[in-house]
């Protein structure tokens, strides 16, 4: 089964700093990850995903299939990325997208 | 403006009510979901749905129930609240259209209390 592993709850870390959010899954086929963020009083959307390779609000993400992992990176943290980030997997089961969410990641910028 | 709408944001209600939790979409999907999140924790798949008429159930056991009538609308209803049920219920929906990106667009949120 396809699991998706967020080892930190909590990443505090001061503006201008790079951040690092990690994620490591479990899949036995070809995975499409995606990292989902949720800012305070706003909706769950869309950040970025692997298959794209673009750079959305500073943000990258490489999958790494040696390591399984798809972590989030920013060179430089803004007080406004400061927001819960959840890495997600998709596959596609019998004719639907079934998407498998990690815990999630709070990150706190400290101006 | 395609979106998705969520009724009611927030919801207090006694044990043993019926409730119903609305999910709307204008953004034309065919695939419709219901999540259930409780603070700090993951996002689990309770139901979702092909199109109109198909309706499944998800990787977490829930006692509630959803229909789809129509494709914009897929409701979930619970027959009668417990406490057991407080928790954030999040509606999405995602394209049908091959190659799909696998997004998922998602409503607001329906966060529900049962005292």
């Amino acid at each position: 089964a396809q699991r998706v592993t967020q080892p930190e709850k909590l990443l505090s870390v001061f503006k201008g700093a790079p951040v690092e959010l990690k994620c490591n899954y479990s899949y036995s086929g070809s995975p499409e990850l995606f990292w989902y963020v949720q800012y305070s009083r706003q909706r769950l959307q869309l950040l970025l995903r692997h298959i794209s390779r673009e750079s959305i609000k500073g943000f990258t993400a490489d999958l790494n299939k040696g390591e399984t992992s798809f972590h989030l990176k920013k060179p430089f943290a803004q007080e406004e990325d400061s927001a819960m980030y959840y890495c997600a997997l998709s596959e596609r089961s019998g004719g639907y997208q079934k998407v498998t969410f990690g815990t999630g990641t709070k990150l706190q910028v400290i101006p | 403006e395609a979106d998705i709408y969520q009724t009611p944001r927030y919801l207090v209600i006694g044990t043993g009510k019926k409730i119903t939790l609305e999910c709307s979409q204008t953004m034309g999907h065919d695939k419709m979901y219901w999540y259930q999140q409780d603070p700090g924790m993951e996002l689990h798949l309770i139901h979702y749905s092909y199109g109109v008429n198909s309706t499944e159930k998800g990787d977490l056991s829930s006692e509630s129930t959803v229909s789809r009538i129509r494709t914009e609308h897929f409701p979930l209803t619970l027959e009668s609240a417990r406490p057991s049920h407080t928790s954030q219920y999040l509606c999405a929906s995602s394209e049908t259209r091959s190659p799909s990106t696998g997004e998922l667009f998602f409503g607001e949120g329906s966060r529900l209390t049962v005292l």
